[in-house]
């Protein structure tokens, strides 16, 4: 069965860090590009960022490129998003998402249940 | 980027009726284009991909269709778990995006 976990989530001011981690089972981990998408409350989804298998390629929504890393240990089947520079328009629930590739083309096949992420001080 | 804009933003429909909910790209996508649905408190399901096809294990009464710019999901007879927000997806470029979403209730 696949899973995806997300953590690292909670409370953090404006202008600081947080580390989001997701561990994954139930599949060859390194076979599939994962991302992350968020939720602001009460909003609909964005797409936040994306990390190829092998981790050759990253790929981020200008929101928070600068701000983000997106990175994956493929020897130990996670991965994590440093987030830094922070500001309250990040806070939302963050989703771990696996990337379906059908022709070259990403789709999300399947979701963790999310972290949140409130920045506020 | 590209914009995907979603109508209506919400349908209210009885039980066994067509529902129809229809996503625009702001530029042309070929049929690189996802349907998922989310329930309340939930995490998104993928639906449909590649605009007509369908994930597995998705009950057959939901259908897509469309190609360019304009997609449509359709629901054939609307049940009581499908009470939920629908978010079309476009594949065809980074960033990816989503519309706005389309919150489906019963009448």
């Amino acid at each position: 069965e696949v899973q995806l976990l997300e953590s690292g989530g909670g409370l953090v001011q404006p202008g600081g860090s947080l580390r989001l981690s997701c561990a994954a089972s139930g599949f060859t981990f390194s076979d599939y590009a994962i991302s992350w998408v968020r939720q602001a409350p009460g909003k609909g989804l964005e797409w936040v960022s994306g990390i190829a298998g092998t981790a050759i390629r990253t790929y981020y929504a200008d929101s928070v490129k600068g701000r983000f890393t997106f990175s994956r240990d493929n020897s130990k089947n996670t991965l994590n998003l440093q987030m830094s520079s922070l500001r309250s328009d990040d806070t939302a629930i963050y989703y771990c998402a696996r990337v379906a590739v059908f022709q070259g083309f990403w789709y999300f096949d399947y979701w963790g249940q999310g972290t949140v992420v409130t920045v506020s001080s | 980027d590209i914009q995907m804009t979603q109508s209506p933003s919400s349908v209210s429909a009885s039980v066994g009726n067509r529902v129809t909910i229809t996503c625009r790209a702001s530029q042309g996508i070929s049929n690189w284009l996802a349907w998922y649905q989310q329930k309340p408190g939930k995490a998104p399901k993928l639906l449909i991909y590649a605009a007509s096809s369908l994930q597995n294990g998705v009950p057959s009464r939901f259908s897509g269709s469309g190609s360019g710019t304009d997609f449509t999901l359709t629901i054939s007879s609307l049940q009581p778990e499908d009470i939920a927000t629908y978010y079309c997806q476009q594949a065809n470029t980074f960033p990816l995006t989503f519309g706005g979403g389309t919150k489906v209730e019963i009448k």
